[in-house]
């Protein structure tokens, strides 16, 4: 149980193009929705929380406008980088929780490799 | 916000049992320990989950002191796919980092 599905596991595109990550919780609800970059060889670092049918809270730093994200349904949000730049070339991670307490886990996508040239 | 200290790294060879440490002082009342295994260019996966006490489950068992101002994961008879990076977070949910982690090694 607790299957995240993100797609796609890989990008590769021009500078300049807008792209669109989807993560999918498949066997349960999921009430909060995590979005993560991270560097090689670097830990993950969140870029932004979000609930259902809610806005999305970001981190400091993280550009709202850059960094689209729609948490439209309980099984579903995306990450839509838009405009992208070589500087944004990462792996981004989604993660899904379907508690609203401190004890239920985070259960994670297996990440998307954006590469921008 | 509960910060994390574990040792950057740590080698063994398969079949030991592997200890990793987090220290975490600073944490909460309401705060759960949750640690995750990552290998390279996929997800973390959930390991375990513990308030207090000791936790253990088909994988790896989770221990932590009555002050919970850190916690050890376990790892039995490791083989040389728990070569991975394992992360201890500290918080609730909407509300934890990741730290560096420990970059574990199995060696044969």
């Amino acid at each position: 149980g607790a299957v995240v599905s993100q797609h796609p596991s890989r990008v590769i595109c021009k500078s300049g193009t807008s792209v669109k990550i989807e993560c999918r919780s498949l066997d349960f609800q999921a009430t909060t929705m995590f979005w993560y970059r991270q560097f090689p060889k670097q830990s993950l670092m969140l870029m932004a929380t979000s609930n259902e049918g809610s806005k999305a809270t970001y981190e400091q730093g993280v550009e709202k406008d850059k960094f689209l994200i729609n948490h439209a349904s309980l099984t579903l949000s995306t990450l839509t980088v838009t405009s992208a730049h070589p500087e944004d070339s990462s792996f981004y991670i989604c993660s899904a929780s379907g508690g609203a307490w401190g004890n239920q886990p985070q259960h994670f996508g297996d990440g998307t490799r954006l590469s921008i040239l | 916000l509960a910060k994390t200290t574990q040792p950057i790294s740590m080698d063994s060879y398969e079949g030991q049992e592997v200890n990793i440490t987090c220290s975490h002082n600073n944490i909460a009342t309401n705060d759960y320990i949750t640690w995750y295994q990552q290998f390279p260019s996929q997800g973390p996966r959930f390991i375990i989950q513990g308030y207090k006490t000791k936790v253990t489950n088909e994988v790896a068992s989770l221990f932590i002191p009555a002050d919970r101002k850190s916690s050890t994961l376990s790892l039995p008879r490791v083989s040389l796919s728990d070569t991975a990076v394992y992360y201890c977070l500290v918080g609730v949910q909407g509300d934890m980092r990741f730290g560096a982690g420990t970059r574990l090694t199995v060696k044969p």
